[in-house]
């Protein structure tokens, strides 16, 4: 299956700085890029969906002045976490979508802990 | 809004057994439904992709079945192995383009 890469996969940062996290499609273009969470022992809740060159679409209850998220390109998507704080420590995943039957394609998450 | 259920929770197997996970989804409108495998603090795996116009899909040990009408899907494995142990994650698809997870089943395959 197609590949989906994301840096940092570990993060510690203190509270109040802000963080990036890059999601890469290496070797397709994604339409269409995607942003979950996951908490401890808990399924994946979508925050936001992203395509190429425009606005992210966040769902309901995600701040998006908190969590902004840019898709320059087809195969690039970034989350930014700013001014972090400890309830924003989490498992950040990222999936592209492409090929032809837009098979959703997920990273291998990175781990946010803020202290 | 389309909601995703997984019984059960948790299984525990000896090495070796034919096992079945479940999926239910309340909205019968999919566009496909995907069955993923996550190990501890890892991403996700696709292991099968079923789109709405089909029955099953195969894929080595692994069978998944789609049963649109009564919103159901199951993942069948064959012959268990240690290497199976993970949490099964079932996910449709609408129209509109979001994925729907269920909570997910933590297998553990006994040796």
């Amino acid at each position: 299956g197609a590949v989906v890469s994301q840096h940092p996969s570990r993060v510690i940062c203190k509270s109040g700085t802000s963080v990036k996290i890059e999601c890469r499609s290496l070797d397709f273009q994604a339409t269409t890029m995607f942003w979950y969470r996951q908490f401890p022992k808990q399924s994946l809740m979508l925050m936001a969906t992203s395509n190429e060159g425009s606005k992210a679409t966040y769902e309901q209850g995600v701040e998006k002045d908190k969590f902004l998220i840019n898709h320059a390109s087809l195969t690039l998507s970034t989350l930014t976490v700013t001014s972090a704080h400890p309830e924003d420590s989490s498992f950040y995943i990222c999936s592209a979508q492409g090929g032809p039957v837009n098979e959703q394609f997920f990273g291998p998450g990175t781990r946010l802990t803020v202290l | 809004k389309q909601e995703v259920t997984q019984i059960p929770a948790a299984l525990s197997v000896p090495e070796g057994e034919n096992l079945v996970l479940n999926c239910s989804f309340t909205d019968s409108a999919i566009y496909n439904l995907q069955w993923f495998r996550q190990d501890p603090g890892k991403g996700l795996t696709s292991l099968l992709l079923i789109q709405s116009s089909q029955r099953e899909q195969t894929s080595g040990r692994l069978n998944a079945s789609l049963d649109k009408s009564s919103g159901r899907s199951t993942l069948y494995i064959a012959a268990s192995q240690p290497g199976d142990s993970a949490t099964y994650l079932c996910a449709v698809k609408t129209g509109a383009n979001n994925l729907f997870f269920g909570t997910g089943t933590r297998l553990t395959v006994i040796p």
